[in-house]
């Protein structure tokens, strides 16, 4: 069981706006940033968006976050094919003193 | 360009001991804390340990506290993780990553380890 909850699919059809969630508690999500990753098929995970919204060079404006208490969301608009891969949200957890991740959700494009 | 590079997966026993090693290139490595970050056979991403940039700050995942070790090298750009005590539980791909106290920015292509009699 992860830390972090998220639901273990999503899909949608191109240019379609879609959101996934991130649940966790007041020692991780409540206190401290969240961090949205993307982990394509064969490739190596990367960055997609941290701390307040911000995206590192490369990653379009498609994609944006939000915190409300102990939950986020990742949204992206405008679906595209190549937004097919696994979503991962993470924080840091004040009392486990260590990174936690969520399950991971896995976004189709129809 | 910034490039990391995993190696030293292998097949292990359990109870078996394994180093994994990460060649760092293309940025300040002294600059930047630095990660293991695993991924079990069809299982989301579990991160194991992060150490600061003089290797002064390390924590560890419960999961392997006790059991690995963090280490680096900031004379030859290099990030270790020595394994011991290894379990099933612990068969995955490891990524070495930059980052730590802040967003895991940069992640290597990672390496296998599996632990099976």
């Amino acid at each position: 069981q992860s830390v972090l909850t998220q639901p273990p699919s999503a899909s949608g059809t191109p240019g379609q706006r879609l959101t996934i969630s991130c649940s966790g508690s007041s020692s991780n999500i409540a206190n401290n940033y969240v961090y949205w990753y993307q982990h394509l098929p064969g490739m190596s995970p990367r960055l997609l968006i941290h701390k307040n919204n911000e995206r590192p060079s490369g990653v379009p404006d498609r994609f944006s976050v939000s915190k409300s208490g102990t939950s986020a969301s990742l949204a992206i608009s405008g679906l595209r094919a190549e937004d097919e891969a696994d979503y991962y949200c993470a924080a840091w957890d004040d009392s486990l003193r260590g990174w936690v991740f969520g399950g991971g959700t896995k976004l189709t494009v129809l | 360009q910034v490039q990391l590079v995993e190696s030293g997966g292998v097949l292990v026993k359990p109870g078996g001991s394994l180093r994994l090693s990460c060649a760092a290139s293309g940025f300040t490595f002294t600059a930047y804390y630095m990660s293991w970050i695993r991924q079990a056979p069809g299982q989301g991403l579990e991160w194991v340990s992060y150490i600061s940039t003089g290797g002064h700050t390390i924590y560890y995942a419960n999961s392997v506290k006790g059991r690995f070790t963090i280490s680096r090298d900031n004379t030859k750009n290099s990030l270790h993780l020595q394994m011991n005590s290894l379990r099933a539980e612990d068969t995955a791909v490891y990524f070495c990553v930059r980052g730590g106290g802040d967003a895991f920015d940069f992640w290597g292509r990672g390496t296998m380890v599996t632990v099976s009699s």
